[in-house]
């Protein structure tokens, strides 16, 4: 089955940069979507389909659409874009998602 | 507005079975599938499978597909997940949430539901 590989945690600094990865087989082929989950609540999509945003998420974030790995960029990250960050594919083989083991962001 | 509300804690015996419910409001009920996740305490999002509210079927995770079941109820726009034979370790919130397609390939899943905690214990 997909295997999708993410750094265990990313710290940075508020104000700077965050690079969120994504590594798979042929990524740069698929659809990847993002989810934010903060502490004690349910995940919630932050980008769909590589580099959509949904409505309401900031223009901070930005999705890479193609190249291995993909990643969700954060920039001018805030203390509120703390918590576990994961990716997801579709496996059209299979008919399956598959979410990435996540990322816990850190806002130092 | 669109929100999906699940069920409440249960708290079951080994070899029980558990059946967790997702309510939906505010859009086309038959228009979108419904997807199941569960996160165990301190572990990440484990896909489970979904239903396509239009046509009914499923597709189970294959670490499920002996013990879990995905219904949906038309008339009170309610999808269902069981789970049988429940083991200790499938103790974790379990999470519907709503698929949506830009293209066969490109699915993604939103809201989600405020999940139910499952606990599995003798």
């Amino acid at each position: 089955s997909y295997v999708l590989t993410q750094l265990p945690s990313v710290s940075v600094a508020p104000g700077q940069t965050a690079r969120i990865t994504c590594g798979g087989n042929k990524i740069g082929g698929k659809s990847v979507n993002w989810y934010h989950q903060k502490p004690g609540q349910g995940p919630m999509l932050v980008m769909y389909d590589g580099g959509a945003r949904p409505s309401g998420i900031p223009q901070r974030f930005s999705g890479s659409t193609s190249g291995n790995p993909a990643t969700l960029t954060i920039s001018r990250v805030e203390v509120g874009d703390e918590g576990d960050y994961y990716c997801q594919v579709w496996e059209s083989a299979n008919h399956h998602w598959v979410f990435g083991g996540g990322t816990k962001v850190t806002v130092i | 507005q669109v929100q999906l509300v699940q069920s409440g804690v249960e708290v079951k015996k080994p070899g029980a079975s558990v059946k967790v419910s997702c309510k939906t409001f505010g859009y086309s009920f038959s228009s979108h599938g419904i997807s199941w996740v569960r996160q165990a305490p301190g572990q990440g999002l484990e896909w489970m499978g979904w239903i396509s509210v239009n046509t009914g079927s499923t597709d189970y995770a294959d670490k499920f597909l002996d013990r879990v079941t995905m219904t949906a109820d038309t008339s009170t726009n309610t999808v269902y997940m069981s789970l049988t034979n429940l083991r200790p370790d499938d103790t974790a919130v379990y999470y519907c949430a709503r698929v949506n397609w830009a293209t066969v390939e490109a699915g993604w899943f939103d809201p989600w539901g405020q999940g139910t905690l499952v606990i599995v214990s003798s």
